[in-house]
């Protein structure tokens, strides 16, 4: 399954909202998408699985829904530590797979 | 605390071999999911093995099969990486990471070690 997330980069100010897609080439089985942040020199944290369930700890700012093929991750309220490349990731079928990433800047 | 750390990594030479290690603390290790995924310089993520918790379900990226071996020892709480036939497209960080267990299934990756730098250069 080839995963296109959009935009490429996501450049906003403190205290928006963020809107992070991705675009799944067939079904994902079970909605078994994860939305992972990865901040430099750092390895990559879970936010979501499962498309819309907080992994542990994440503030519930984060927040991931799905239609069809379609996924979204929304960052409700922009904070400067959001600044990060976020990834998608489907593990409904072999193999799993990753979206290209999105790059969020905050202004 | 849920803990992973991976080690072994280094320079090899095209063609080399080396082994990965994943340790685990904070969990009950014999009871998860492990998975590999590598990183190349300043790429995006690529998953590339996974064990299941009594390693009798293993699979592997294309990119890798035939070349590199998951295994686990859940008495000591780690999980190896056996990479062989080693070429520069093998240059990445490694991540070690739980991925599910029998009860819940799959979770995704949660969560991620450090990582270790496999560097594969003449």
């Amino acid at each position: 399954i080839v995963l296109t997330q959009s935009p490429g980069t996501l450049s906003l100010s403190p205290g928006e909202r963020a809107t992070l897609f991705c675009r799944a080439s067939q079904s994902v089985s079970s909605s078994y998408l994860a939305w992972y942040q990865q901040k430099p020199g750092q390895a990559p944290r879970l936010l979501i699985f499962g498309a819309s369930s907080r992994g542990t700890a994440i503030p519930d700012r984060f927040s991931g829904s799905e239609s069809g093929t379609d996924f979204t991750l929304t960052i409700s309220r922009l904070e400067p530590e959001d600044s990060a490349v976020y990834y998608c990731q489907q593990y409904g079928s072999l193999p799993w797979t990753f979206g290209q990433g999105t790059k969020v800047e905050i202004k | 605390q849920v803990h992973l750390v991976e080690s072994g990594g280094g320079l090899v030479k095209p063609g080399g071999s080396l082994r990965l290690s994943c340790a685990a603390s904070g969990f009950s290790f014999s009871d998860n999911y492990m998975s590999w995924i590598r990183q190349a310089p300043g790429k995006g993520l690529e998953w590339i093995s996974f064990i299941s918790d009594n390693d009798k379900t293993i699979y592997y990226s294309d990119s890798v099969k035939g070349r590199f071996t998951i295994s686990r020892d859940n008495a000591k709480k780690l999980v190896y990486l056996q990479m062989n036939s080693l070429s520069a497209e093998d240059t990445a960080v490694y991540y070690c990471a739980r991925c599910g267990d029998a009860r819940s299934g799959f979770f995704g990756f949660d969560p991620w070690g450090q990582g270790t730098l496999v560097t594969v250069s003449s």
